[in-house]
């Protein structure tokens, strides 16, 4: 596609349900990046893909939190038993590759509010 | 101490003036440096980057970059109120994380 897509646009859950969003990044692109940026906050970095790797998990900020992806190309994040605390803005972003002078394009995110 | 640190701001310039934007950051070993700006409730789109010490130049945007002073400015001229927005600076050290300092809210006045 022309950009990075993500869904869904805005998702609102009662505080312990899972959830899932999706990333699906710029074709071509190897790099996926997943950020949560809470309101009036910088990016907080969670997880990146390398191709269908996740060499780096710390950036996760529970074990509520898994991501994975599949085929190189779409991503989905999960956030189980949800608490008000994940509400926040979770941003995609892909890169052509990693260790290389490469930009990152972000999609529009998901605007996530746990009740 | 933060990866990357920025002036959370506001900073406001009268229109036409030149915004000065600037960022440090901890890692001497960083080796690529981005600019974003982020309009309210939109995502971060991609400025300029920055590799090697000194000045690059795009359009009405300058990047500045002193590796030695673990710094990386952003110049805007002549400032248009179509720039108010706030600008993340990005960081990517020795590893493949990125950082992000917290963002400058700039104001251009008409």
């Amino acid at each position: 596609g022309a950009g990075v897509s993500q869904s869904p646009s805005n998702k609102v859950t009662e505080k312990g349900k899972d959830v899932e969003l999706r990333c699906d990044p710029i074709s071509g692109h190897t790099a996926l990046y997943w950020y949560r940026q809470s309101l009036g906050q910088g990016l907080e970095f969670l997880i990146y893909f390398q191709g269908n790797s996740a060499p780096d998990k710390s950036g996760l900020p529970s074990d509520r939190f898994s991501a994975e992806r599949t085929g190189g190309s779409v991503s989905t994040l999960t956030i189980q038993r949800t608490q008000q605390e994940d509400s926040a803005v979770y941003l995609c972003a892909s890169s052509l590759g990693l260790l290389t002078q490469e930009t990152q394009y972000f999609g529009p995110g998901t605007r996530l509010l746990v009740l | 101490q933060k990866e990357v640190e920025q002036n959370s701001g506001p900073l406001s310039v009268p229109e036409g003036a030149i915004a000065s934007l600037n960022c440090t950051y901890s890692d001497r070993g960083s080796q690529s440096f981005f600019w974003y700006r982020q309009y309210s409730g939109k995502s971060p789109e991609l400025i300029m980057f920055i590799y090697s010490n000194g000045d690059k130049e795009d359009g009405r945007f300058t990047a500045q970059l002193n590796k030695a002073s673990q710094y990386v400015s952003l110049l805007i001229r002549d400032s248009q109120p179509s720039d108010s927005a706030t600008y993340l600076c990005a960081v990517l050290p020795t590893g493949n994380q990125f950082y992000f300092g917290t963002g400058t809210s700039l104001t251009v006045i008409p």
